[in-house]
């Protein structure tokens, strides 16, 4: 079955940066596009980042263009995300989620993972 | 990048037929034929319940249905039931290659 296991949230003070990781079992990961989603406490959600089944592309919501790099291991059947500037409003829940196979919409979510960033 | 604009609440009671509306633009929902739902319970991930504008995936119920006219996507639900009360999120492709989510509706079953 498919399975998505984030890891690497935590508090962080603002301006420092921090990696998510999000481990995909379950199914081919070299042939799906990824995705990460966040969710603010209470809040919507909102979608961050996509990255292809190769890699060779990416894009990035506006709020964190610049500053998150999203980026694939399909040896390890890993998913990452590289957040730098931390600022208050990125703290969130972070899910990483699978996009179905050449098609347009999640089909997968990890539980995801939580990210507070506070002084 | 701006979200989709759903509505913040809607009810209805047990039985009853309710509409929820995600509005956004020619460059996003009314441009493509890729809108998706899903469906979020307090502290549970995002469960998907159409996808293509009104397509159902394997075992969720007939009851959800979805469509579309010009930038405006809807997601019906029918013979509401208790089950059904949650969150619900629309979400669509864009011109930039970018994904964009609704701000999200309470849905109350009275």
């Amino acid at each position: 079955q498919v399975q998505l296991v984030e890891s690497g949230g935590g508090v962080v003070q603002p301006g420092r940066s921090l990696r998510l990781s999000c481990a995909a079992s379950g199914f081919t990961f070299r042939d799906f596009a990824m995705h990460w989603v966040r969710q603010a406490p209470g809040k919507g959600l909102e979608w961050v980042a996509v990255i292809s089944y190769d890699g060779s592309h990416k894009y990035y919501a506006d709020s964190v263009q610049g500053r998150f790099t999203i980026s694939r291991d399909n040896s390890k059947n890993t998913l990452y995300l590289q957040m730098d500037s931390l600022r208050a409003d990125d703290t969130a829940v972070y899910y990483c989620v699978r996009e179905e196979y050449k098609c347009v919409y999640f089909d997968y979510w990890g539980r995801g993972t939580l990210v507070t960033v506070s002084s | 990048q701006s979200a989709l604009t759903q509505p913040a609440s809607v009810s209805g009671s047990p039985g009853q037929s309710i509409t929820i509306s995600c509005t956004g633009t020619s460059s996003d929902v009314g441009g493509y034929h890729y809108v998706s739902w899903y469906q979020q319970y307090p502290g549970k991930a995002p469960k998907l319940m159409i996808y293509d504008v009104s397509n159902r995936p394997s075992g969720v119920s007939n009851r959800f249905s979805g469509s579309k006219s010009g930038n405006t996507a809807s997601l019906t639900i029918s013979g509401l039931q208790a089950e059904d009360e949650a969150d619900y999120y629309c979400s669509s492709y864009t011109s930039s290659s970018t994904r964009v989510f609704g701000g999200g509706t309470k849905l109350t079953v009275l």
